[in-house]
Protein backbone atom coordinates (compact mmCIF):
# COMPACT_ATOMS: atom_id res chain seq x y z
CA UNK A 1 0.00 0.00 0.00
CA UNK A 2 1.12 3.61 -0.75
CA UNK A 3 -0.28 5.54 1.08
CA UNK A 4 -2.02 7.28 -2.02
CA UNK A 5 -5.86 7.07 -2.08
CA UNK A 6 -8.06 7.45 -5.17
CA UNK A 7 -11.60 7.63 -5.59
CA UNK A 8 -13.74 6.03 -7.01
CA UNK A 9 -11.28 3.25 -8.18
CA UNK A 10 -14.30 2.77 -11.64
CA UNK A 11 -16.16 5.26 -12.79
CA UNK A 12 -18.87 4.92 -15.59
CA UNK A 13 -20.09 7.79 -17.83
CA UNK A 14 -21.92 8.98 -20.76
CA UNK A 15 -20.48 11.60 -23.60
CA UNK A 16 -20.78 15.47 -22.42
CA UNK A 17 -21.14 14.28 -18.67
CA UNK A 18 -18.45 15.78 -16.11
CA UNK A 19 -16.81 13.96 -13.44
CA UNK A 20 -14.37 14.40 -10.46
CA UNK A 21 -11.74 12.18 -9.25
CA UNK A 22 -10.05 12.75 -5.93
CA UNK A 23 -6.84 12.11 -4.31
CA UNK A 24 -5.53 11.57 -0.81
CA UNK A 25 -1.74 11.85 -0.98
CA UNK A 26 0.00 10.09 2.00
CA UNK A 27 0.29 12.13 4.87
CA UNK A 28 2.62 14.69 5.11
CA UNK A 29 3.05 15.03 1.19
CA UNK A 30 3.19 18.61 0.04
CA UNK A 31 3.02 17.61 -3.79
CA UNK A 32 0.56 15.53 -5.91
CA UNK A 33 0.51 14.68 -9.29
CA UNK A 34 -2.44 13.64 -12.14
CA UNK A 35 -1.49 11.20 -14.60
CA UNK A 36 -3.17 9.81 -17.33
CA UNK A 37 -2.58 5.71 -18.84
CA UNK A 38 -4.53 5.70 -21.62
CA UNK A 39 -4.08 1.89 -24.54
CA UNK A 40 -3.07 4.96 -27.18
CA UNK A 41 -0.99 7.39 -25.60
CA UNK A 42 0.38 5.48 -22.82
CA UNK A 43 1.15 7.43 -19.58
CA UNK A 44 1.06 11.06 -19.69
CA UNK A 45 2.22 13.76 -17.33
CA UNK A 46 -1.41 15.93 -16.32
CA UNK A 47 -0.29 18.40 -14.01
CA UNK A 48 0.99 18.51 -10.61
CA UNK A 49 0.56 20.74 -7.06
CA UNK A 50 3.29 21.55 -4.74
CA UNK A 51 1.13 22.97 -1.30
CA UNK A 52 -1.70 24.47 -2.99
CA UNK A 53 -0.14 26.08 -6.08
CA UNK A 54 0.39 24.86 -9.45
CA UNK A 55 3.84 23.73 -10.31
CA UNK A 56 3.76 22.06 -13.49
CA UNK A 57 2.16 21.21 -16.35
CA UNK A 58 1.90 18.42 -19.02
CA UNK A 59 -0.53 17.49 -21.66
CA UNK A 60 -3.74 18.69 -19.71
CA UNK A 61 -6.95 19.21 -22.03
CA UNK A 62 -8.61 22.32 -21.30
CA UNK A 63 -11.41 20.49 -20.70
CA UNK A 64 -9.83 19.14 -17.49
CA UNK A 65 -8.65 21.30 -14.51
CA UNK A 66 -7.23 20.44 -11.65
CA UNK A 67 -6.84 21.89 -7.57
CA UNK A 68 -5.35 21.15 -4.18
CA UNK A 69 -7.10 21.98 -1.24
CA UNK A 70 -5.12 23.36 1.98
CA UNK A 71 -5.77 20.00 3.56
CA UNK A 72 -3.17 18.80 0.94
CA UNK A 73 -6.07 16.36 -1.34
CA UNK A 74 -6.56 16.83 -4.95
CA UNK A 75 -9.35 16.96 -7.46
CA UNK A 76 -8.62 16.58 -11.28
CA UNK A 77 -12.09 17.74 -12.95
CA UNK A 78 -12.70 16.12 -16.38
CA UNK A 79 -16.19 17.97 -18.33
CA UNK A 80 -17.64 17.77 -21.78
CA UNK A 81 -16.41 14.02 -22.04
CA UNK A 82 -15.65 12.30 -24.87
CA UNK A 83 -14.86 8.31 -26.02
CA UNK A 84 -11.39 9.29 -26.17
CA UNK A 85 -10.67 10.48 -22.23
CA UNK A 86 -11.62 7.07 -21.17
CA UNK A 87 -8.34 6.07 -19.32
CA UNK A 88 -6.93 5.07 -16.31
CA UNK A 89 -6.23 8.16 -13.79
CA UNK A 90 -3.32 7.96 -11.78
CA UNK A 91 -2.53 10.42 -8.63
CA UNK A 92 0.90 9.98 -7.21
CA UNK A 93 2.47 12.10 -4.18
CA UNK A 94 5.95 13.37 -3.13
CA UNK A 95 6.92 15.12 -0.05
CA UNK A 96 8.59 18.35 -1.44
CA UNK A 97 8.32 19.80 -4.75
CA UNK A 98 9.39 16.74 -6.63
CA UNK A 99 12.36 17.19 -7.93
CA UNK A 100 14.78 14.97 -6.35
CA UNK A 101 12.08 12.43 -5.30
CA UNK A 102 10.70 9.38 -5.52
CA UNK A 103 6.72 9.45 -6.64
CA UNK A 104 4.34 6.98 -5.16
CA UNK A 105 0.99 6.29 -7.04
CA UNK A 106 -2.41 5.49 -6.35
CA UNK A 107 -4.51 2.27 -7.47
CA UNK A 108 -5.66 5.07 -10.27
CA UNK A 109 -9.69 5.29 -10.91
CA UNK A 110 -10.56 3.52 -14.44
CA UNK A 111 -12.90 6.15 -15.86
CA UNK A 112 -15.22 4.46 -18.82
CA UNK A 113 -16.81 7.01 -21.28
CA UNK A 114 -19.49 5.57 -23.07
CA UNK B 1 12.18 16.47 -26.17
CA UNK B 2 13.16 13.88 -23.64
CA UNK B 3 11.86 10.43 -24.89
CA UNK B 4 11.92 6.93 -23.57
CA UNK B 5 11.56 3.56 -25.51
CA UNK B 6 11.10 -0.19 -24.42
CA UNK B 7 11.62 -1.91 -27.43
CA UNK B 8 9.96 -5.37 -26.66
CA UNK B 9 6.43 -4.89 -25.77
CA UNK B 10 6.34 -8.42 -24.46
CA UNK B 11 9.16 -10.72 -22.55
CA UNK B 12 8.43 -14.14 -21.10
CA UNK B 13 10.77 -16.32 -18.77
CA UNK B 14 10.79 -19.43 -16.73
CA UNK B 15 10.50 -19.47 -13.07
CA UNK B 16 13.40 -18.94 -11.62
CA UNK B 17 15.86 -17.77 -14.31
CA UNK B 18 16.98 -14.64 -15.12
CA UNK B 19 15.45 -12.01 -17.43
CA UNK B 20 16.91 -8.48 -19.12
CA UNK B 21 14.28 -6.11 -19.76
CA UNK B 22 15.53 -2.80 -22.29
CA UNK B 23 14.88 0.58 -22.02
CA UNK B 24 16.55 3.79 -24.21
CA UNK B 25 16.46 7.39 -23.80
CA UNK B 26 16.61 10.20 -25.37
CA UNK B 27 17.76 13.44 -23.70
CA UNK B 28 20.32 16.84 -24.12
CA UNK B 29 20.93 16.75 -19.88
CA UNK B 30 23.60 15.83 -18.48
CA UNK B 31 21.85 15.23 -14.77
CA UNK B 32 18.42 13.07 -14.47
CA UNK B 33 17.25 10.35 -12.72
CA UNK B 34 16.07 6.68 -14.02
CA UNK B 35 13.48 4.49 -13.14
CA UNK B 36 11.66 0.95 -13.40
CA UNK B 37 7.78 0.88 -12.26
CA UNK B 38 6.18 -2.38 -11.86
CA UNK B 39 2.20 -2.73 -12.83
CA UNK B 40 0.62 -5.61 -11.61
CA UNK B 41 -2.72 -6.87 -12.17
CA UNK B 42 -3.65 -4.57 -9.40
CA UNK B 43 -3.00 -1.92 -11.69
CA UNK B 44 -0.44 0.11 -9.00
CA UNK B 45 2.67 1.34 -9.79
CA UNK B 46 5.03 0.32 -7.57
CA UNK B 47 8.55 1.57 -7.60
CA UNK B 48 11.06 -1.46 -8.39
CA UNK B 49 14.40 1.06 -8.49
CA UNK B 50 15.90 4.12 -9.09
CA UNK B 51 19.47 5.07 -11.04
CA UNK B 52 20.80 8.60 -10.50
CA UNK B 53 22.51 9.69 -13.06
CA UNK B 54 25.52 10.92 -11.90
CA UNK B 55 26.43 7.51 -10.26
CA UNK B 56 28.34 5.08 -12.13
CA UNK B 57 27.43 2.48 -9.83
CA UNK B 58 24.63 0.18 -10.89
CA UNK B 59 21.29 0.33 -8.46
CA UNK B 60 20.06 -2.98 -7.74
CA UNK B 61 17.18 -3.85 -5.00
CA UNK B 62 17.35 -7.39 -3.98
CA UNK B 63 16.76 -9.37 -7.21
CA UNK B 64 16.69 -6.58 -9.27
CA UNK B 65 19.17 -4.79 -11.06
CA UNK B 66 20.01 -2.21 -13.45
CA UNK B 67 22.73 -1.77 -16.44
CA UNK B 68 23.25 1.73 -17.00
CA UNK B 69 25.00 3.12 -20.01
CA UNK B 70 24.96 6.45 -19.93
CA UNK B 71 26.83 7.10 -23.01
CA UNK B 72 24.86 4.55 -25.05
CA UNK B 73 21.84 6.25 -23.00
CA UNK B 74 20.76 2.29 -22.08
CA UNK B 75 18.80 1.30 -18.65
CA UNK B 76 18.26 -2.42 -18.48
CA UNK B 77 16.55 -4.24 -15.82
CA UNK B 78 17.57 -7.43 -14.99
CA UNK B 79 15.64 -9.80 -12.98
CA UNK B 80 17.15 -12.47 -11.01
CA UNK B 81 15.49 -15.81 -9.91
CA UNK B 82 12.24 -15.12 -11.55
CA UNK B 83 9.20 -15.79 -9.04
CA UNK B 84 5.59 -15.90 -10.23
CA UNK B 85 4.07 -12.58 -8.40
CA UNK B 86 7.12 -10.67 -10.88
CA UNK B 87 4.55 -10.97 -13.48
CA UNK B 88 3.48 -7.69 -14.83
CA UNK B 89 3.75 -4.41 -16.94
CA UNK B 90 7.17 -2.93 -16.87
CA UNK B 91 8.04 0.61 -17.37
CA UNK B 92 10.98 2.84 -18.24
CA UNK B 93 10.45 6.39 -16.70
CA UNK B 94 13.04 9.31 -17.23
CA UNK B 95 13.29 12.79 -15.23
CA UNK B 96 15.35 15.56 -15.75
CA UNK B 97 16.94 16.75 -12.25
CA UNK B 98 14.93 19.58 -11.22
CA UNK B 99 11.45 18.64 -13.60
CA UNK B 100 8.32 17.78 -11.92
CA UNK B 101 7.13 15.14 -14.52
CA UNK B 102 8.41 11.26 -15.33
CA UNK B 103 8.28 10.31 -19.09
CA UNK B 104 7.53 7.23 -19.53
CA UNK B 105 7.99 4.00 -21.95
CA UNK B 106 5.68 2.36 -23.43
CA UNK B 107 6.18 -0.80 -21.21
CA UNK B 108 7.23 -4.81 -21.39
CA UNK B 109 4.81 -7.13 -20.51
CA UNK B 110 6.60 -9.72 -18.49
CA UNK B 111 5.08 -13.55 -17.89
CA UNK B 112 6.71 -15.93 -15.85
CA UNK B 113 5.92 -19.55 -16.67
CA UNK B 114 5.83 -21.94 -13.91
Amino acid sequence: DSGVTQTPKHLITATGQRVTLRCSPRSGDLSVYWYQQSLDQGLQFLIQYYNGEERAKGNILERFSAQQFPDLHSELNLSSLELGDSALYFCASSGGDGSNEKLFFGSGTQLSVL
Amino acid sequence: AQTVTQSQPEMSVQEAETVTLSCTYDTSESDYYLFWYKQPPSRQMILVIRQEAYKQQNATENRFSVNFQKAAKSFSLKISDSQLGDAAMYFCAYKWWGAQKLVFGQGTRLTINP
